[in-house]
């Protein structure tokens, strides 16, 4: 059974067009999040949210907006993408105080 | 603000040997999470050991332990008797009090091992 599922795996698009990222957990966490890992490997939190409250970083573009339909699913919305936002986006979840589960990545190209 | 620092951009050993990978911590906050992660090659993020700020004695895990200095804020992962499937890249991270909204990890730039035969 897949604990922290991403889809789609590849994505690959033209510049200025709006995508989503899709994530479920099956896990019962009560918080889930976006991580961005760039060419040089850093990863970066871009979101956090559980049922009572979204931690935005700061440095995220308004482009990128997580939109939770239940506690379950966090999915992520990208407007107008740029060639800088070619990445691997993980997904991952978590109970409080415990290790964070991750999804197997979605690759982003912008092309 | 969280920091983690890898110095160790990569790292060799022999196979069946131990390695350490270091990793030091900058926090003000009493209370955090110091979590150890590996990345293979085939890109998924697999969680490895845990140690709590408050944790008296060092966690283990199987061939893993983590060295924790707390007062020299540091947090080394120590592989015993490495195997060629060790290869791989391994990410020192932290999180925030457990009572706020910080629960985000703050990672550190990464060491990739490579196990030798």
């Amino acid at each position: 059974d897949t604990a922290v599922s991403q889809t789609p795996k590849y994505l690959v698009t033209q510049m200025g067009n709006d995508k989503s990222i899709k994530c479920e957990q099956n896990l019962g966490h009560d918080t889930m999040y976006w991580y961005k890992q760039d060419s040089k490997k850093f990863l970066k939190i871009m979101f956090s949210y559980n049922n009572k409250e979204l931690i935005i970083n700061e440095t995220v573009p308004n482009r990128f907006s997580p939109k939770s339909p239940d506690k379950a699913h966090l999915n992520l919305h990208i407007n107008s993408l740029e060639l800088g936002d070619s990445a691997v986006y993980f997904c991952a979840s978590s109970l409080i105080g415990e290790e964070q589960f991750f999804g197997p990545g979605t690759r982003l190209t912008v092309l | 603000a969280q920091k983690i620092t890898q110095t160790q951009p990569g790292m060799f050993v022999q196979e069946k040997e131990a390695v350490t990978l270091d990793c030091t911590y900058d926090t003000s906050d009493p209370s955090y999470g110091l979590f150890w992660y590996k990345q293979p090659s085939s890109g998924e993020m697999i969680f490895l050991i845990y140690q709590g700020s408050y944790d008296q004695q060092n966690a283990t895990e199987g061939r893993y332990s983590l060295n924790f200095q707390k007062a020299r804020k540091s947090a080394n992962l120590v592989i015993s008797a490495s195997q060629l499937g060790d290869s791989a890249m391994y990410f020192c991270a932290m999180r925030g009090p457990m009572d706020t909204g910080r629960r985000a990890l703050t990672f550190g730039s990464g060491t990739r091992l490579q196990v030798q035969p």
